[in-house]
């Protein structure tokens, strides 16, 4: 059974940092591996989407990696800002439709 | 383009009660799943739907089903209603791939009391 465990569970930063969200998964056997910003109360918005077969992905700010072999990802977020504020959550996907999610990040990010 | 969207935002019920809660996928999506999220579990998945058959189920009881019109147009439906279903309710599409980005609803959050 696919489990996915997401570190730290809070994450508290001033405007400016670089900051780094794990992510782990313990059967590497995925099709893909998509991190995901959750503002509250609000659904889920996508940020990125690793291939299994890719290493790497960015889109502005952000850049997540891929490890499968040792079951890591990493989402990179540079100069952080306060609006940046939110939960983010890893999820891969293993058969058809079906993603697994971690507990998520929550990231607060102070002025 | 339209994004996925759930109706009822908001449900109120009681124990024993049932509902029924629609999502509407981005058109063109043929896959339609639904995920449960509460603060102690976190996000887990109910069902998925492709072409009107249901192709994967989680780990829930048989209160919780689901059905997909030709449409794409999904529904869920939670019967004889217990207070550990109160929940955010999300729904995502995604295309015909297993490997495309799922798209998520706003979801639909359900008090049970």
């Amino acid at each position: 059974k696919q489990e996915v465990t997401q570190i730290p569970a809070a994450l508290s930063v001033p405007e400016g940092e670089n900051l780094v969200l794990n992510c782990s998964f313990t059967d590497s056997a995925i099709y893909n591996l998509q991190w995901f910003r959750q503002d509250p109360g609000k659904g889920l918005t996508s940020l990125l989407l690793i291939q299994s077969s890719q290493r790497e992905q960015t889109s502005g700010r952000l850049n997540a990696s891929l490890d499968k072999s040792s079951g890591r990802s990493t989402l990179y977020i540079a100069a952080s800002q306060p609006g940046d504020s939110a939960t983010y959550l890893c999820a891969v996907l293993s058969g058809y439709s079906t993603l697994t999610f971690g507990k998520g990040t929550m990231l607060l990010v102070s002025p | 383009k339209a994004g996925v969207t759930q109706t009822p935002r908001y449900l109120i019920k009681t124990r024993g009660q049932q509902v029924t809660l629609s999502c509407s996928p981005i058109s063109g999506h043929r896959s339609v799943s639904w995920y449960q999220q509460t603060p102690g579990q976190g996000l887990q998945f109910l069902f998925e739907y492709f072409s009107e058959t249901q192709r994967n189920k989680g780990n829930f009881p048989g209160r919780f089903s689901g059905r997909q019109f030709s449409n794409s147009r999904s529904e869920m439906n939670v019967s004889t209603l217990e207070l550990g279903d109160s929940a955010l309710y999300l729904c995502a599409s995604t295309t015909l791939g297993p490997r495309d980005t799922q798209y998520f609803g706003p979801g639909t959050r359900l008090t049970v009391l």
